[in-house]
């Protein structure tokens, strides 16, 4: 069975800091896809970033980064310029076969001014 | 972007009765719907997969007969809790996926309905 591990209940950094979320998995399979998804006060899940297995190349999205280490099942999450409104929980989430999401545990992170 | 509505938002039973929350996707066909729950400060856990047409596939340790789900059509998926108890109250959330998209690789999140049993 596939598991993500996120072990860093909860961080703070200041704003226009950059901080770093960090999120292991287990799986024995060689495709497959991972997430980061962000949940803010609201709830609602906004998805923030998506990496491919196959792709070596880490995925960017304007603020947000990852470094995926693949021999090291490891898939951290790199917020630049941090701001106000990334507070928020954040969970890194494994797929397989395009089947069903295995969400990690979930990081809480607070921006501080 | 594609959106998927919850409705209703918040709401109260009392113990013993059923309710029934709906997932809609509103701007485009939902093949695949999954069902989570969620507790304070907690993940999401998977409670079922349902495709348009068929019987919703349900993850182990989750009880069919009172978690029914109905995914009737290619934008509807209902989730009825039957004789609701304190334990039942959660965040339940729904998401939709769009394998015809571009961006079939993604799940699209509704909003999310609050139970709270009595």
């Amino acid at each position: 069975a596939q598991t993500v591990t996120q072990s860093q209940p909860e961080m703070s950094v200041q704003e226009a800091e950059t901080v770093t979320l960090s999120c292991t998995y287990d799986t024995s399979e060689n495709n497959y896809y991972l997430f980061w998804y962000k949940q803010p006060p609201s709830r609602q899940m906004i998805l923030v970033i998506r990496q491919e297995a196959y792709k070596q190349q880490n995925a960017t999205e304007n603020r947000f980064s990852v470094n995926f280490q693949k021999a090291a099942k490891s898939f951290s999450l790199k917020i630049s310029d941090s701001q106000l409104g990334d507070t928020a929980m954040y969970f890194c989430a494994f797929e397989l076969n395009r089947n069903k999401l295995v969400f990690g545990a979930g990081t809480i992170l607070r921006v501080k001014s | 972007g594609a959106v998927v509505s919850q409705h209703p938002s918040w709401v109260i039973c009392k113990s013993g009765t059923s309710v029934k929350i709906e997932c809609r996707s509103l701007d485009f066909q939902a093949t695949t719907m999954f069902w989570y729950r969620q507790f304070p400060k907690q993940s999401l856990m998977l409670m079922a997969t349902s495709n348009e047409g068929s019987k919703a596939t349900y993850e182990q340790g989750v009880e069919k007969d009172k978690f029914l789900i109905n995914h009737a059509s290619l934008t509807l998926s209902t989730l009825t809790v039957t004789s609701a108890h304190p334990e039942d109250s959660s965040f339940y959330i729904c998401s939709a996926r769009d394998w015809s998209g571009l961006r079939s690789y993604e799940q699209y999140f509704g909003p999310g309905t609050r139970l709270t049993v009595t």
